[in-house]
């Protein structure tokens, strides 16, 4: 298995407090990926990165802010959190886009915004 | 742009039986293509991908799929299904060789129930 670890796993939120959601990896793949995955939508990709300090806007960006200040660590920010931002997160990695684009997932944080 | 459709929400087999899933895709050129599982509460475990060479792919726990370009599809198969692969399948396309970020686009996922 990839070493990709997310923290927290679960959390419980208030509507308008920021939450920071926390991606790590030990494989030093350059690409990193954020999806939410909702019923009926199956996974949309959040925002990804393509090396530190360099990262792009995927399908559903809105609401959602990432950083990424060295290889291994990836973060997610909900600046104000809404109830629509309930969902579970998953962070993703790959090797190289071109040749490979088989992405890892790591084991979710499912996030409950109230 | 890129879509991938899976036609069915839900599927029930009886253990031991056949299994297909249906995987559509839009994209104009050859895509780069994948089949996840996710068991309950877990994160997505891939099982098998397209990339080029031989349209019939091999891949872990049995399953296989085959890549049809005429009818943009890549359903995944599997001979016996056991109870254990009860879960949600997920298929994805990448954009292939013209991509430089390695994003996927996934298709809304078939939830596999097993019967005894």
């Amino acid at each position: 298995d990839a070493g990709i670890t997310q923290s927290p796993r679960h959390k419980v939120t208030e509507t308008g407090t920021p939450v920071t959601l926390r991606c790590h990896q030990t494989e030093n793949h350059r690409y990193m990926y954020w999806y939410r995955q909702d019923p009926g939508h199956g996974l949309r990709l959040i925002h990804y990165s393509y090396g530190v300090k360099d990262t792009d806007k995927g399908e559903v960006s809105d609401g959602y802010s990432v950083s990424r200040s060295k290889t291994e660590d990836f973060l997610l920010t909900l600046e104000s959190a809404t109830s629509s931002q309930t969902s579970v997160y998953f962070c993703a990695i790959s090797e190289t886009p071109v040749t490979q684009e088989t992405q890892y997932f790591g084991p979710g944080t499912r996030l409950l915004v109230l | 742009a890129q879509s991938v459709t899976q036609p069915d929400i839900h599927i029930t087999v009886s253990e031991g039986a056949s299994l297909e899933l249906r995987c559509n895709y839009s994209y104009g050129a050859t895509p780069y293509l994948f089949w996840y599982v996710q068991s309950p509460g877990q994160g997505l475990q891939l099982l098998l991908k397209y990339f080029s060479g031989d349209t019939l792919v091999q891949g872990i726990k049995g399953f296989e799929a085959e890549f049809k370009r005429s009818q943009s599809s890549f359903n995944l198969r599997k001979p016996s299904v056991h109870w254990s692969d009860a879960a949600e399948y997920f298929c994805a396309v990448g954009r292939g060789p013209s991509s430089n970020t390695g994003k996927l686009i996934f298709g809304q996922g078939t939830t596999l129930q097993v019967k005894p």
